[in-house]
């Protein structure tokens, strides 16, 4: 089945400065790679995704690249603002495969530093 | 447009009850997931209907976990009985018709403590 790992566990950056988060998957057939946002105590929400035909999306400050040979995408925020601080988990999905569920990665607490 | 719907929020129950936590997805959505995250770990798919019909339910963690969708619209996960290990939060998810692109939405969770 598919493998998603994620890093860092936790990020700490200063406000206005740019944060990256990165995701390998391990399932080639995998062609669908959401990013989830987590604030305390509501459920993730989508704040970007990418499909496999595509290497690259960006949506205001948010920017998500997708490098298909090397099986990892990763999540780009800048100008970060004390609003982003949350639990970010990527994803991956083969939609069309058998099995219909997300992977999730474990998930990088971002922490924005006044 | 209401998102995805979850109930309780919150539950506290003793080892060896039943809860049902139930899900009513966003409008018009076919396909409803359900998902959870036990203490320090990944969210992890447990099954997805379509539907009434179950799709995938490979990530049920064994027996003691019932979850239906009769008529097609809202969803009922019952854990029965109840162990410690069951305790975190359990995610509802739903998106539209397959072939409509694949965005899931996320309900709040309903967090669930086995004592």
């Amino acid at each position: 089945g598919e493998n998603v790992e994620q890093h860092p566990s936790t990020l700490s950056v200063q406000e206005g400065d740019s944060a990256v988060i990165k995701c390998t998957y391990s399932d080639s057939a995998s062609n669908y790679f959401p990013w989830y946002k987590q604030e305390l105590g509501k459920g993730p929400q989508l704040i970007i995704d990418i499909r496999s035909n595509v290497g690259e999306k960006k949506d205001q400050r948010i920017a998500v690249t997708l490098n298909k040979t090397a099986k990892h995408f990763s999540l780009h925020i800048t100008e970060t603002q004390p609003e982003d601080s949350a639990v970010y988990f990527c994803a991956a999905l083969h939609s069309g495969g058998g099995a219909d569920g997300l992977t999730f990665g474990k998930g990088t607490h971002l922490i924005i530093q006044p | 447009e209401a998102g995805v719907t979850q109930f309780p929020s919150h539950s506290v129950i003793e080892k060896g009850q039943t809860v049902t936590l139930r899900c009513d997805p966003i409008s018009g959505h076919d396909n409803l997931y359900w998902y959870r995250r036990v203490m320090g770990k990944e969210i992890k798919f447990l099954l997805h209907f379509v539907k009434e019909s179950k799709q995938d339910e490979s990530g049920m963690p064994n027996n003691r976990f019932l979850a239906e969708r009769t008529g097609g619209t809202y969803s009922t996960l019952k854990v029965q009985p109840a162990e410690l290990e069951d305790s975190g939060v359990y995610f509802c998810a739903s998106s539209p018709r397959q072939g409509s692109g694949n965005t899931i939405y996320f309900g709040e969770g309903s967090w669930l403590t086995v004592v």
